[in-house]
């Protein structure tokens, strides 16, 4: 079966840096995604990655490492806005075929603090 | 460009009985995916469709049941609502055939009694 792991929650302050962690354990791997979600609102894509290294997109990075089952995702100079839901979700590998299955994490609650 | 849309926003219905749930997805999108969203089971996969087939479907009973339309428009029926059924569904669309971010839609908040 599938397993992904995120922390529940985190706490972080305003303008620093926090770093939310991913691993997943699946016998195959077809593509890793983190979501970011606000309370009563729907998700909204964040970023992708399937070959292993660091994507970068303004002050949010994702980082993938394939052999390690590991993600994480980095977000700089933090804003009050940034409190939300972080989702990781990885396309499941089992389906033949094509597929946008997503399988999500529970995902981890940031607040970040004035 | 309109974004995925969902209808209707919130339902209250009663056990046993049963809802269909709409999604429209950006235009020119030909895959449509289904979650349940719980506070306790965060996102779960229903269905996925491309080309009015269903390509894929996760694991939940017979009870929960979709279809695509020509137009790529989407709905979900669920029959015999059980209370369990409480959650957040969440459609998302997709630009391609597979590899691609999925944009979500608002959400269909639904309430059984």
């Amino acid at each position: 079966g599938q397993n992904i792991d995120q922390p529940t929650e985190m706490t972080a302050t305003e303008g620093a840096i926090v770093q939310i962690n991913c691993t997943y354990q699946t016998s195959g791997f077809n593509g890793l995604f983190w979501y970011q979600q606000h309370a009563g609102e729907a998700p909204t894509f964040l970023s992708y990655n399937v070959l292993d290294g660091l994507e970068e997109k303004g002050r949010f990075s994702s980082f993938l490492s394939r052999s390690k089952g590991y993600s994480y995702l980095l977000l700089k100079e933090l804003q009050m806005k940034d409190s939300a839901s972080y989702l990781c979700a990885v396309r499941d590998p089992y389906q033949r075929g094509a597929t946008n299955k997503l399988i999500f994490g529970t995902g981890t609650l940031l607040a970040v603090q004035p | 460009k309109a974004g995925v849309t969902q209808t209707p926003r919130y339902l209250i219905k009663t056990r046993g009985q049963q809802v269909t749930l709409s999604c429209s997805p950006i235009s020119g999108h030909r895959s449509v995916s289904w979650y349940q969203q719980t506070p306790g089971q965060g996102l779960q996969f229903l269905f996925e469709y491309f080309s009015e087939t269903q390509r894929n479907k996760g694991n939940f009973p017979g009870r929960f049941s979709g279809r695509q339309f020509s137009n790529s428009r989407s709905e979900m029926n669920v029959s015999t609502l059980e209370l369990g059924d409480s959650a957040l569904y969440l459609c998302a669309s997709s630009n391609l055939n597979a590899g691609s971010e999925q944009y979500f839609g608002p959400g269909t908040r639904l309430t059984v009694t």
